[in-house]
């Protein structure tokens, strides 16, 4: 078990390009999580999906941001026409469902600069 | 919307001392999570409180959990500088799916 993944780890973008993060969670894990972090807060929820389904996107901040998990495995998130404000830490986390409660485990973040 | 409140926010205590950092959260839950994470480092779990009056150690550290009060508490005893970090509860929401989190507890242990 190597623990949730992220890729890449670092992202350094000028305002108004794309940029795609992916996500490898758990490998026996169903769920997974995006969440947003900027600094000094605590991580703020943008979507999950059971596996391959997106149950929730709502809190998804605007619609330049998307996210996928086609096969049920790994997920991406797409930025389009990045700003500054989107400068923020990007963490994936990953838990089993049948259990009653919902403990995630966290990847590594992929830290994101918009100059 | 589910709030979920930390005080204090920031904890700078020698090391020996012990210490409580206190969650307040808004809403009904019957889930609570504590997670710990290191300047530049993703979250690690700490422990999960899955029932009022749940009580949980793991070494120098103790959480607990009162549904009733909406109150959740992380104790410190002995602190000791490998402690030195930034603490995070967070709900989990009944019918939700996400965990809420609190803005964190920053805390520094001087030698």
């Amino acid at each position: 078990d190597t623990g949730v993944s992220q890729d890449p780890r670092h992202k350094i973008t000028k305002r108004g390009q794309n940029v795609t993060f992916r996500c490898d969670p758990i490998s026996e894990h169903n769920r997974l999580y995006w969440y947003r972090q900027t600094l000094g807060q605590g991580p703020e929820f943008l979507t999950y999906f059971q596996n391959e389904a997106q149950l929730e996107k709502s809190r998804l901040l605007s619609d330049r941001f998307s996210a996928e998990r086609p096969k049920g495995s790994f997920s991406t998130l797409e930025i389009q026409r990045t700003e500054q404000g989107d400068s923020a830490m990007y963490l994936c986390a990953s838990s089993y469902s049948p259990r009653d409660f919902y403990e995630q485990y966290f990847g590594p973040g992929t830290r994101l600069t918009v100059t | 919307e589910l709030k979920v409140e930390q005080n204090p926010l920031f904890l700078s205590m020698q090391e020996g001392k012990n210490y409580t950092i206190y969650c307040n959260y808004s809403t009904t839950s019957d889930r609570l999570y504590w997670y710990r994470q290191d300047p530049g480092k993703s979250l690690e779990s700490l422990f999960v409180l899955l029932s009022n009056g749940a009580v949980k150690q793991e070494g120098r550290l103790m959480a607990s959990l009162d549904t009733k009060a909406r109150l959740s508490t992380l104790h410190i005893t002995a602190a000791v500088h490998d402690l030195s970090a930034t603490y995070f509860c967070a709900v989990d929401k009944t019918g939700a799916n996400n965990l809420f989190f609190g803005t964190g507890t920053r805390l520094t242990v001087i030698p």
